[in-house]
């Protein structure tokens, strides 16, 4: 079957730690997108990418990093700069096109220790 | 800057009521609307997509209309279910911002036995 793979599900971050959400799709879709979710509240871009080695920062990039070395993979990493990183990650992919939806995978929820 | 507004924030009815979700943006020069399912704990789960052209969308017992000039949305529900329990997001897909989806906050539906 089709479709987006996020690992872990769960993940724990000491102080001063760099960790990296995994992210693949076998959609064969262009575009790739990471979103943060804090409790009660929708989802806010963090980065997103229409083609291998291009991405583009969105609302709330400081803190993270990605990289879009394969088109069906699009990591997400959380540097220790991002002081408050406890969220639900989600990726999501698409078809390249303004009329395209967006599918998303389970995500994965990041805690401190 | 796009916003989008979702109320209420929770709703609660008894099964087999018909219920309308509602949702609102600031901005009407839109591509599309997409409504997502999201459960506890999982990731979203795409449920329809109305182009700016279209004016509903129907899928078995949902039905969504737009009313761009207006900057709203619906999602109807017919004869709900303990099952449909669960968020339900909408997202707006602008004509500024590449392809970036705006989110709401969501509303947490619970439909009692």
């Amino acid at each position: 079957d089709g479709g987006i793979t996020q690992s872990p599900k769960y993940l724990f971050r000491k102080e001063g730690q760099n960790v990296t959400l995994s992210c693949e799709q076998n959609l064969n879709h262009d575009a790739m997108y990471w979103y943060r979710q804090d409790p009660g509240q929708g989802l806010r871009l963090i980065y997103y990418s229409q083609i291998v080695n291009d991405f583009q920062k969105g609302d709330i990039a400081e803190g993270y990093s990605v990289s879009r070395e394969k088109k069906e993979s699009f990591p997400l990493t959380v540097t220790s700069a991002q002081k408050n990183p406890t969220a639900f990650y989600l990726c999501a992919s698409s078809i390249l096109g303004f009329d395209q939806p967006q599918h998303f995978g389970d995500g994965t929820r990041l805690s401190i220790l | 800057k796009q916003e989008v507004t979702q109320i209420p924030a929770a709703l609660s009815v008894p099964e087999g009521e018909n219920l309308v979700l509602n949702c609102s943006f600031t901005d009407s020069a839109i591509y599309n609307l997409q409504w997502f399912r999201q459960d506890p704990g999982k990731g979203l789960t795409s449920l329809l997509l109305i182009q700016s052209s279209q004016r509903e969308q129907t899928s078995g017992r949902l039905n969504a209309s737009l009313d761009k000039s207006s900057g709203r949305s619906t999602l109807y529900i017919a004869a709900s279910q303990p099952g449909d329990s669960a968020t339900y997001l909408c997202a707006v897909k602008g004509i500024q911002g590449a392809q970036k989806l705006v989110f709401g906050q969501g509303t947490r539906l619970t439909i009692n036995p």
